[in-house]
């Protein structure tokens, strides 16, 4: 059974660089696939922020290409997201999320985490 | 970016009655096009992929239609479980990744 659990700090200060772990079981990163990351802010909709080929190749949604960098650890079976320059807008839950290829939707999702971006 | 339309955005239905969902893309997606249920404090859950094909797990009474710009997500017969946010998503032209903005199913 795949399973996705992220990890990171649950409160983030203004201006600062958000740091989010996603760790995979269940199934080996190196296998292939895409691994993404979706966020939601409370009470609204999902937004999907961008995804890494096991490869190592990137796709980033263009409103937030300038300040997301996803990276992938094969070794550790886990992949990052790290988002620079937050403001009280990146406040949302994060999910990661796997699909199977690029014309796949997302098949297994992790539980989410609440990060509150506030000084 | 291809932006998805969902509508109502709040549906009200009876236990055991049926419930039509609708997504519009605003151009083709093919038949790429995912619907997930989301239920209060926990992740989105894949049910219908393809416009049609139901996921692993999921029960005959959710069906998917549609393709190009129009897609229905049908219930059946409402069980109690079943009230909750459903999304729809495009994957045919990404990145990015599109969601539609949700429709609340909820209890009449």
């Amino acid at each position: 059974q795949v399973q996705l659990q992220e990890s990171g700090p649950g409160l983030v200060k203004p201006s600062e660089t958000l740091s989010l772990t996603c760790a995979v079981s269940g199934y080996s990163i190196s296998s292939g696939y895409y691994w993404g990351w979706i966020r939601q802010p409370p009470g609204k909709g999902l937004e999907w922020i961008g995804s890494i080929y096991h490869s190592g190749s990137t796709y980033y949604n263009p409103s937030l290409k300038s300040r997301v960098t996803i990276s992938v650890d094969t070794s550790k079976n886990q992949f990052s997201l790290k988002l620079s320059s937050v403001t009280a807008a990146d406040t949302a839950v994060y999910y990661c999320a796997r699909r199977k290829g690029l014309l796949r939707p997302f098949d297994y999702w992790g539980q989410g985490t609440l990060v509150t971006v506030s000084s | 970016e291809i932006v998805m339309t969902q509508s109502p955005a709040t549906l009200s239905v009876s236990p055991g009655e049926r419930a039509t969902l609708s997504c519009r893309a605003s151009q083709s997606v093919s038949s790429n096009l995912a619907w997930y249920q989301q239920k209060p404090g926990q992740a989105p859950r894949l049910l219908i992929y393809g416009a049609s094909t139901r996921a692993t797990g999921i029960p005959a009474r959710f069906s998917g239609s549609g393709s190009g710009t129009e897609f229905t997500l049908t219930i059946s017969s409402l069980q109690s479980e079943d009230f909750a946010v459903y999304y729809c998503q495009q994957y045919n032209n990404w990145p990015p990744d599109t969601f539609g903005q949700g429709t609340k199913l909820e209890i009449k």
